[in-house]
């Protein structure tokens, strides 16, 4: 079945940087978009931005331009997603989500808890 | 830059029907996707480009978008149906195309 699986849970240090994976299996991964969203605790989804794993190609949030960075290995079809300068507002759970035509996220990973505490 | 409103809540009684809305300026221009989250759990999708249910998305689930309004449509409502719901549509009318989520509606069930 197709299925994202992501890395597990981190804890980071203020200024520090995380890198979150979702490995993609049940379906060729070039084929689509990978978004990734955050929610924080109590709080709504936030956009991050999207990657193509054919191309490489990228397109991130206004809110995360420069902090965020999104690369994929396609011989292991796993999605990346690196935030840096971390800072406690960015403690959130972090998903990857399978995009398709207008933007629909059709599959989502199962979460990843990055806490950012000194 | 582009908004989605939702209400923060919604109550329905079991049996009833639900509707939640998600308002934006236009918004029958574009295509919205509706997604159900439950507490702890990862979003899943109900309806996409204003109408259409994934599969194994039971026929209750339903949605309608024109002018400024979306809205998802719950039939004969479950127990099982409270949770948050969210509306989605992708911006393309700036010079950096975004996705936007409307800040969600909590259904409960009587």
């Amino acid at each position: 079945q197709v299925q994202l699986v992501q890395s597990g849970a981190e804890v980071k240090k203020p200024g520090a940087s995380v890198k979150v994976s979702c490995k993609a299996s049940g379906y060729t991964f070039t084929s689509y978009d990978i978004n990734w969203v955050r929610q924080a605790t109590g709080q709504g989804l936030e956009w991050m931005g999207w990657m193509n794993p054919n191309s490489g190609n990228t397109g991130y949030a206004q809110k995360f331009q420069g902090r965020v960075t999104m690369t994929r290995n396609t011989s292991i079809s796993t999605a990346y997603m690196e935030l840096s300068s971390l800072r406690s507002e960015d403690t959130a759970v972090y998903y990857c989500a399978r995009g398709g035509s207008s933007s629909v996220m059709d599959v989502w990973g199962q979460g990843t808890t990055v806490t950012v505490s000194s | 830059s582009y908004v989605l409103t939702q209400p923060p809540s919604v109550s329905v009684a079991p049996g009833q029907t639900a509707r939640i809305t998600c308002g934006g300026n236009n918004i029958g221009s574009k295509s919205v996707h509706w997604y159900q989250q439950k507490p702890g759990q990862a979003p899943v999708l109900v309806v996409y480009d204003d109408s259409d249910r994934p599969s194994g998305i039971p026929e209750r689930f339903s949605g309608s978008n024109s002018g400024n309004t979306a809205t998802l449509t719950i039939s004969r409502v479950e127990a099982g149906d409270e949770a948050d719901y969210y509306c989605q549509v992708w911006d393309s009318s700036s010079d950096h195309p975004y996705v936007v989520f409307g800040g969600g509606t909590k259904l409960t069930v009587l």
